[in-house]
């Protein structure tokens, strides 16, 4: 159980196009949801928290209006890229949180998505 | 304060060895702590936790040491095997409230056949 997938899996576009990214949670319900960014042998770097229904939360320093997070069911989050440039170029990952679980602070984690930007 | 220090950067052990590394944080009103497993390619899986009122658990060939006064804690896996090369994230979280987790800087483990 706890299953979170991505889709796609990898992803290669032109300098300003717009990319959208899925994460859905397969067996369980989410009450959150998070975004994380991940450079090659770096850690990893938590863009936005998003819940369901409501707006996201983003960390300091990531900008709102080019990575725009929807989380518009609680199986489904998309982070979308707009006017994606070569510096976002990255591995994407995302994660969730289980409603009504136990331990309800435990974060399963997706595959993730590699995004080129050319 | 925010913070979780993470060492080595890089391990290389023997088949059969013990690896060990280690984590240091700062902020003491993190109360849950988690190892995270991740393969090149891959998002992180978790490895195993512990909370701050047990000194020590065990899952396999994993443990989890942890010095509550010392803002410690660390990850051995005994009778290391190839298959263990990935990297390690330990992490800390606050359980109540935002709960994101606060990871460390993360320890490329290479298990040599």
């Amino acid at each position: 159980g706890a299953v979170v997938s991505q889709h796609p899996s990898r992803v290669i576009c032109k300098s300003g196009t717009s990319v959208k990214i899925e994460c859905r949670s397969l067996d369980f319900q989410a009450t959150t949801m998070f975004w994380y960014r991940q450079f090659p042998k770096k850690s990893l770097m938590l863009m936005a928290t998003s819940n369901e229904g409501s707006k996201a939360t983003y960390e300091q320093g990531v900008e709102k209006d080019k990575f725009l997070i929807n989380h518009a069911s609680l199986t489904l989050s998309t982070l979308t890229v707009t006017s994606a440039h070569p510096e976002d170029s990255s591995f994407y990952i995302c994660s969730a949180r289980e409603r009504g679980l136990l331990r309800f602070y435990e974060q399963f984690f997706g595959p993730g998505t590699r995004l080129t930007v050319l | 304060q925010q913070q979780v220090k993470q060492s080595p950067q890089s391990l290389i052990v023997q088949k059969g060895g013990i690896s060990i590394i280690n984590c240091a944080y700062e902020n003491t009103a993190f109360d849950y702590f988690p190892w995270y497993q991740q393969f090149p390619g891959k998002g992180p899986a978790l490895l195993i936790a512990i909370r701050p009122d047990v000194s020590e658990k065990k899952e396999g060939r994993f443990t989890i040491s942890f010095n509550k006064s010392a803002k410690q804690f660390s990850l051995h896996i005994m009778d290391s095997q190839p298959g263990d090369s990935a990297t390690y994230f330990c992490a800390g979280l606050i359980i109540q409230g935002a709960q994101k987790l606060v990871f460390g800087q993360g320890t490329r483990l290479t298990i040599n056949p």
